[in-house]
């Protein structure tokens, strides 16, 4: 079963463009949500996450939303850039336990 | 460097045979994993350890056995190789379970 549910599974957007993935969870003891993003030939390396007690968190150009009631959270990339193409996993997890990614977002940013 | 560091970074062998691969972190961390990635980028936790110690092991054949020497290396091991296991390996450690997770470069397996 799938713990967290990612979408949609590619997206292509032009340059300056804001793209969002948006992920689902089920089990409210997560207290952990972070973003990775990954170029190809990499590993995975973390962008940006959030704790359950706020609501919107921002670096740089990298915005994680976050609705604790609909237990949906959303990685919006303002003024995106081909270099922003990669792909991207969100996760879940509860401190002290297991890590579970999404199924992860092909982004293709057209110049 | 700190970092997590994976050995080889390819290995293409032929089915049946036996193979390692090395996985080293600098960071201190307590906690090391192997994840497999399959060509449709889904990223799968196969083995999780802590302080030597197994405490996730995911349902993967039992022809793979992680090693884990110490705190900073966990090997991952393959016997009967099959064309299925045909993946990327990554390596990953974090400072426990449940936090950042710091991840290899990853090592391409080819079986043919």
């Amino acid at each position: 079963q799938q713990q967290v549910k990612q979408s949609p599974q590619s997206l292509i957007v032009q340059k300056g463009g804001i793209p969002i993935i948006n992920c689902a969870y089920e089990n409210t003891a997560f207290d952990y949500f972070p973003w990775y993003q990954q170029f190809p030939g990499k590993g995975p390396a973390l962008l940006i996450a959030i704790r359950p007690d706020v609501s919107e968190k921002k670096e740089g150009r990298f915005t994680i939303s976050f609705n604790k009631s609909a237990k949906q959270f959303s990685l919006h990339i303002m003024d995106s850039q081909p270099g922003d193409s990669a792909t991207y996993f969100c996760a879940a997890s509860i401190a002290g336990n297991q890590f579970y990614f999404g199924t992860g977002t092909s982004l293709t940013v057209i110049p | 460097d700190t970092a997590v560091s994976q050995t080889p970074k390819y290995l293409v062998t032929q089915m049946g045979n036996d193979k390692s691969i090395k996985c080293e972190q600098n960071l201190g961390h307590d906690t090391m994993y192997w994840y497999k990635q399959d060509s449709k980028k889904f990223l799968k936790i196969m083995f999780s350890y802590n302080n030597k110690e197994l405490i996730i092991n995911e349902t993967v054949p039992n022809r793979f056995s992680p090693k884990s020497p110490d705190k900073a290396h966990l090997n991952l091991h393959i016997n009967s190789l099959e064309l299925g296991d045909s993946a990327v390996y990554f390596c990953a450690s974090s400072l426990r379970s449940g936090v950042e997770q710091f991840f290899g470069p990853g090592t391409r397996l080819t079986v043919l």
